[in-house]
């Protein structure tokens, strides 16, 4: 079964335009980690923030995190053509070595 | 530095015959992790090695398995495939686990079963 729940499961949205999504979890956890997935590729690691972050930045990506109420955001900013993939938000549990659960996803569509 | 490499990239088997798939972890990782990716199912852990040894298992049956080798090489085996076992096969290497940092994804092994 999965950790979490994403919402929306799908987004269109056209370029230059911000890009955000949620993410709910069920357990404690260690870490809060978002992938990016192109097409039936491999997963591709975006940012990774810890439980005792609420916030962190990483080029045109804000993440946050609320362990109050499990859940986290991704904003993308000023998205491009290439930003167009599945987004999967994937936590560490505490109680668990070397697994992570992940989300249903989010399947972003940024049109030129 | 190389990626992490999985191998067969695609593969087409039926039902009843078994299924051998091969990662090679980023030099120097010493945790390698299988997910089973399906449409209905989404991303699902299945077991997860270090140093040889499998910490932690997903809820699979026992015709899933896997192994690592001294080189940090992992190979996983389902026997007596069955027609749901269809997927996208994903392995992924840390430095160390999970819980200090982030996973590296192969491009994964598609299976088929007919």
């Amino acid at each position: 079964s999965q950790q979490g729940e994403e919402d929306p499961q799908a987004l269109s949205i056209q370029e230059g335009e911000n890009a955000t999504m949620n993410c709910s979890y069920k357990t404690s956890i260690n870490n809060l980690q978002w992938y990016r997935q192109n097409s039936g590729r491999g997963l591709v690691h975006l940012i990774l923030i810890r439980s005792n972050e609420r916030e962190k930045h990483s080029g045109r990506l804000r993440v946050t995190l609320d362990t109050s109420k499990k859940s986290s955001s991704l904003l993308i900013t000023a998205s491009r053509a290439a930003d167009t993939a599945s987004y999967f938000c994937a936590t560490a549990p505490r109680d668990s070595w070397g697994k992570l659960q992940f989300g249903a996803g989010t399947q972003v569509v940024v049109t030129p | 530095k190389a990626g992490v490499t999985q191998t067969p990239r695609y593969l087409i088997k039926t039902r009843g015959q078994q299924v051998t798939l091969s990662c090679s972890p980023i030099s120097g990782h010493r945790s390698v992790s299988w997910y089973q990716q399906t449409p209905g199912q989404g991303l699902q852990f299945l077991f997860e090695y270090f140093s040889e040894t499998q910490r932690n298992k997903g809820n699979f049956p026992g015709r899933f398995s896997g192994r690592q080798f001294s080189n940090s090489r992992s190979e996983m085996n389902v026997s007596t495939l069955e027609l749901g076992d269809s997927a996208l096969y994903l392995c992924a290497s840390s430095l160390y686990d999970t819980n200090t940092g982030e996973l590296f994804f192969g491009e994964g092994s598609r299976l088929t079963v007919l």
